[in-house]
């Protein structure tokens, strides 16, 4: 089937405005994940999700960014207050459930590339 | 601290020579452990994945990698590479029952034809 689809795939916004940014997972799988991919930093983890519920959020790297996932589905992530800072290209990634081992490899979306000006 | 290192971020090579490239990580434990390549313009896709069993794992494109546990490594080969090989390259690990992926930074390998 499809695989996993972002919108939108280029935003460009004013410091302190908000942005959502929308993940559609394959669908079946269970686990949705954000990162964010920047020059300085390389892939980093933001958000995993387990059905709707969010079980590590520890890479969200501050209180301006938050997540939520409806109906094991679709997933937003969303910046408030928009810094420079936060430019970078935002992915998002699911997986399956792999009996013994957990979490199987993680699909990835083409991600939404966020300019902050 | 926990880490995956990639070396030689930048690679340039001609076609038809030997790919290899390295990848170490520092954490204990039981590992899943990915490459993924990102072509120009396209997203992430999966090249190989090791779970357990066999410690050599053949992906796609001819591409393999070899886990060795004492070393903390697993590195990718390709014996002979093509100009669409041209991307860059990331080495993730995934602690056993965590969920997070950890990436390297990743090695821009550029083949001329």
């Amino acid at each position: 089937g499809a695989g996993v689809s972002q919108s939108p795939s280029n935003k460009v916004t004013e410091k302190g405005k908000d942005v959502e940014l929308r993940c559609d997972p394959i669908s079946g799988h269970t686990a949705l994940y954000w990162y964010r991919q920047s020059l300085g930093q390389g892939l980093e983890f933001l958000i995993y999700f387990q059905g709707n519920s969010a079980p590590d959020k520890s890479g969200l790297p501050s209180d301006r960014f938050s997540a939520e996932r409806t109906g094991g589905s679709v997933s937003t992530l969303t910046i408030q207050r928009t810094q420079q800072e936060d430019s970078a290209v935002y992915l998002c990634a699911s997986s399956a459930w792999r009996l013994l081992a957990g979490v199987d490899e993680q699909y990835f979306g083409p991600g939404t590339r966020l300019t902050v000006t | 601290a926990q880490s995956v290192s990639q070396h030689n971020h930048h690679v340039i090579l001609s076609e038809a020579a030997s790919l290899e490239l390295g990848c170490n990580y520092s954490y204990g434990g039981t590992v899943n452990l990915f490459w993924y390549v990102q072509y120009p313009g396209q997203h992430l896709q999966l090249l190989l994945k090791y779970f357990s069993g066999d410690p050599l794992v053949k992906g796609i494109k001819g591409f393999e990698a070899e886990f060795i546990k004492s070393k903390f490594s697993f590195n990718l080969r390709k014996p002979s590479v093509q100009w669409s090989d041209t991307a860059e390259y990331f080495c993730a690990v995934i602690l056993y029952g965590n969920n997070r992926l950890a990436f390297g930074k990743g090695n821009q390998v550029v083949v001329i034809p």
